[in-house]
């Protein structure tokens, strides 16, 4: 079946360091999603894309949906330590199927 | 009460019990739908339900068994659990179904001993 593979699978950085994040695929998505969990808690939405190219920025977050539709990146600037949790991407498969990643896991030291 | 409550919050429980996950909803939406934690492996999406209509069963094992009374409340009665039934067990809910934008409650972390 369809499969979502994040990358890094976890990432230790000092706190203001810049963060970058990518999931990639081998079919075509129609939107792609990228969500945060924080410990002890579901999934919250950061970003939704929904066409190949876009960019989108939500505070110190930047995500793009990827030229081929079978990628997408999530970039987070000026680390801060409440950004610790775990990041989910997921893709819109055939417009009726929601895929999830298996996340990276982030730790930012003070 | 806002967003989608989860109750218990944890949850230990024998092979042979039977016990049941409650998942309430405060945000008028059509959609239910139960999601699998495991470490390390994606979101497992088990159960989905609109307007309290089952309309996706991925292959669950009948030991789980979902219910739906309205549209507001869903529950997973659990029977004769395994050890590797172990997980967070994820509510959410969205204003249809299969809609992306779904709102997660905080999960059950399940121990089965």
């Amino acid at each position: 079946g369809q499969q979502l593979n994040q990358s890094p699978q976890s990432m230790f950085i000092q706190e203001g360091e810049d963060v970058s994040m990518n999931c990639t695929s081998s079919s075509i998505f129609n939107t792609w999603l990228w969500y945060k969990q924080d410990p002890g808690e579901g999934p919250v939405l950061l970003i939704a894309l929904y066409k190949a190219g876009e960019l989108t920025s939500n505070g110190r977050l930047t995500a793009q949906f990827g030229i081929t539709r079978k990628d997408s990146f999530l970039n987070i600037s000026a680390s801060i330590p409440s950004d610790v949790g775990i990041y989910f991407c997921a893709g819109l498969y055939n417009t009726d199927k929601l895929i999830f990643g298996t996340g990276t896991r982030l730790q930012v030291f003070p | 009460e806002t967003g989608v409550t989860q109750t218990p919050r944890h949850l230990v429980m024998g092979m042979t019990n039977k016990k049941s996950l409650k998942c309430e909803q405060h945000l008028g939406h059509n959609a239910m739908y139960w999601y699998k934690q495991s470490a390390k492996k994606p979101l497992e999406l088990m159960f989905v339900y609109s307007l309290e209509e089952r309309v996706e069963n991925n292959s669950v094992p009948s030991r789980f068994s979902p219910e739906c009374p309205n549209s507001s409340h869903l529950f997973l009665h659990l029977h004769t659990l395994q050890p590797e039934d172990s997980a967070l067990y994820l509510c959410a809910s969205s204003r249809r179904v299969n809609s992306y934008e779904q709102y997660f409650g905080p999960g059950t972390r399940l121990t089965v001993t």
